[in-house]
């Protein structure tokens, strides 16, 4: 079956220190990979994409993924966090075959000033 | 504003009642995905179109549930003789044709049901 998970339901971190944010997936294929954030009261906003190519893939706000297939890992990470990167992050598998995005439950991320 | 809009943005209505949320999504995105988000949850999948064609519904969308894309352009949620477990964010997003398209989302509608 086609899964995400992301094991840890908040992530705190200091303002200034590194954050990561856990993401292994399930899925049968070529795996397609996407990141996206939830600020409060908003939309739904693109974060990067992993397709093919490099396994580190820089997106928007600083963030970075990287795609680690032997663990089946895309873990989110950012060298230096700062408190306005607080919201809800998803990983997001694409199903190839079927069109269908695939989100789990998400991990909130809190930046302490 | 070419982002993907909804509305209404927040609809508030007795139980039993029927309500319709619209989505127009970026013109030239030709997939068009619905998404039900519930409080502390992930968004779910439930349907999805590839231009007037709804290629797949989730088991999640009982028969009370019904969405078109006439013309391929905006679409329609439907959710008759509503049931207070329907309350919840409906989520639409656009997309590029091809595979593993970057997904562009509205603000969403909240139903509440009362």
């Amino acid at each position: 079956a086609q899964s995400v998970a992301q094991p840890e339901d908040q992530v705190n971190v200091a303002e200034g220190n590194p954050l990561t944010v856990k993401c292994t997936y399930s899925v049968s294929g070529n795996p397609y990979l996407f990141w996206y954030v939830q600020y409060p009261n908003r939309g739904l906003q693109f974060l990067l994409k992993y397709i093919t190519g490099d396994n580190l893939v820089k997106g928007s706000y600083g963030f970075e993924a990287e795609f680690n297939k032997s663990q089946t890992s895309f873990h989110l990470k950012k060298p230096s966090a700062l408190v306005s990167d607080s919201a809800l992050y998803f990983c997001v598998p694409f199903i190839s075959g079927t069109y269908k995005y695939i989100f789990g439950t998400g991990t909130r991320l809190k930046v302490l000033a | 504003d070419t982002g993907v809009s909804q509305n209404p943005r927040h609809k508030i209505t007795k139980r039993g009642q029927n309500v319709t949320f619209r989505c127009d999504p970026i013109s030239e995105h030709n997939r068009l995905y619905w998404y039900r988000q519930t409080l502390g949850q992930g968004p779910e999948f439930l349907t999805y179109f590839q231009n007037e064609a709804q290629l797949e519904k989730s088991r999640l969308l009982s028969d009370r549930f019904s969405a078109e894309r006439p013309k391929g352009s905006f679409s329609t949620l439907e959710i008759q003789r509503t049931e207070q477990g329907d309350s919840a964010m409906y989520l639409c997003a656009s997309s590029l044709g091809g595979s593993a398209g970057e997904l562009f989302f509205g603000e969403g509608s909240r139903l509440t049901v009362l």
